[in-house]
């Protein structure tokens, strides 16, 4: 079946540089993309969503890129922080299908001091 | 605005036990989602509510059911405990099953 799926399950950067987390999604319906970050012993928080009349959103530090062409998903966070050890899920959805997200694997992104 | 709560936190329930969980969306929120997480599956959709109403289900055996109430707090049941249960219980709401969920902290069932 269609599948939201990550390319890299761990990602380990020293503090200060960039990082970037991919994702991989074959539903070709979807049309809204939200990244998550989870906390050891907390449930996902928002960081940023996309929808798919867009390429690119940024927030603070943070960057998602959006290509449909090759069904591709990225969240860009600039000056990483310790504070952002965390694993990162990117989720999709078919906006207004009842909340109906489908998550993928997951990244953990360990930042080095 | 107090977030979304989840209890209990922990939980331990024996194989062949039953287990009733409890959500508190935020005020206002109308829609709240359930998802099991585990390490070899990830999160997975289990359902989603929406006043009162169940309006999406994912692919869990009927083991699985949950229910809300008038005020938008929803309650999840596992009958008949397995050991593949053990897992992060999550509660997600919304405004009104628009995108863009709120997460609780879940609860960490141990079937043993």
């Amino acid at each position: 079946g269609e599948s939201v799926g990550l390319h890299l399950p761990t990602l380990s950067v020293q503090e200060g540089d960039n990082s970037i987390i991919n994702c991989a999604y074959s539903n070709s319906a979807s049309d809204y993309f939200i990244w998550y970050k989870q906390e050891s012993g907390k449930g996902p928080q928002f960081i940023i969503d996309i929808r798919s009349n867009m390429d690119k959103r940024q927030g603070q530090r943070v960057t998602v890129l959006l290509n449909k062409t090759v069904k591709h998903l990225s969240l860009q966070i600039a000056a990483t922080q310790p504070g952002d050890s965390a694993v990162y899920f990117c989720a999709e959805n078919i906006e207004g299908n009842n909340n109906d997200m489908r998550f993928g694997a997951g990244t953990r992104l360990t930042v080095k001091p | 605005k107090a977030g979304v709560t989840q209890t209990p936190r922990y939980l331990i329930k024996t194989r062949g036990q039953q287990v009733t969980l409890s959500c508190s969306p935020i005020s206002g929120h109308r829609s709240v989602s359930w998802y099991q997480q585990t390490p070899g599956q990830g999160l997975q959709f289990l359902f989603e509510y929406f006043s009162e109403t169940q309006r999406n289900k994912g692919n869990f055996p009927g083991r699985f059911s949950g229910r809300q109430f008038s005020n938008s707090r929803s309650e999840m049941n596992v009958s008949t405990l397995e050991l593949g249960d053990s897992a992060l219980y999550l509660c997600a709401s919304s405004l009104a099953g628009q995108n863009g969920y709120t997460f609780g902290s879940g609860t960490r069932l141990t079937v043993v």
